[in-house]
């Protein structure tokens, strides 16, 4: 069945540290997306990609890194720089710039501070 | 841009019972609408979604929503709550030429016996 993958589902993060996310998806879907919840906010974008080769912030990219080197993947670096990693981080993606289409969600990762 | 008002962060619903979740969005220009549900610990999954055409729109597990252009509302319905339905429920908007999605904070659905 065609989804998108998202791992690790827990993640701990010391400080200083950068980790990364990361986000994989066989539905051949050109853009892809980065999102982190807290509770009480709903979802905030971090990043997009709408193509290879491409991307640009959302709302909060302070303290995040993207890459997208190829379709099917978009890892997310949570580095250093942002002071409150703690949250729960989803992955989507449309297909086609996905203009009116849904987002696909992967499963999540929660990212926690040792 | 586009901003997404959910009314009610909590309801409580008895089984049985209609769930009404409300949302509200703030544009010109109709948008594309979306209904989704999360469980915890889950990514999101699709409910429904307005685009255009008919301005009721059914969606899965007997949920569905009917745009309102003149009150800019968007509210979820189901006429029979059923345990399974606790969860959370999240109403987003996205603009005609925008790939952004807008989310609501997200409404808290518990269903008691």
């Amino acid at each position: 069945d065609g989804g998108i993958t998202q791992s690790p589902k827990y993640l701990f993060r010391k400080e200083g540290q950068n980790v990364t996310l990361s986000c994989e998806q066989n539905l051949n879907h050109d853009a892809m997306y980065w999102y982190r919840q807290d509770p009480g906010q709903g979802l905030r974008l971090i990043y997009y990609s709408q193509i290879v080769n491409d991307f640009q912030k959302g709302d909060i990219a302070e303290g995040y890194s993207v890459s997208r080197e190829k379709k099917e993947s978009f890892p997310l670096t949570v580095t250093s720089a942002q002071k409150n990693p703690t949250a729960f981080y989803l992955c989507a993606s449309t297909p086609d710039g996905g203009v009116g289409q849904p987002q696909h969600f992967g499963d999540g990762t929660r990212l926690s501070i040792l | 841009a586009q901003s997404v008002t959910q009314l009610g962060s909590h309801v409580s619903v008895s089984e049985g019972a209609l769930v009404l979740l409300r949302c509200n969005y703030s544009s010109s220009v109709p948008p594309y609408l979306f209904w989704y549900v999360q469980y915890p610990n889950q990514g999101l999954q699709l409910l429904l979604k307005y685009t255009t055409g008919a301005t009721l729109v059914k969606g899965i597990n007997g949920f569905e929503a009917e745009f309102k252009k003149s009150e800019t509302s968007f509210h979820l319905t189901k006429p029979s709550a059923h345990m399974s339905d606790a969860a959370e429920y999240f109403c987003a908007v996205r603009g005609k030429n925008d790939y952004k999605l807008s989310f609501g904070a997200g409404t808290t659905v518990t269903v008691r016996a």
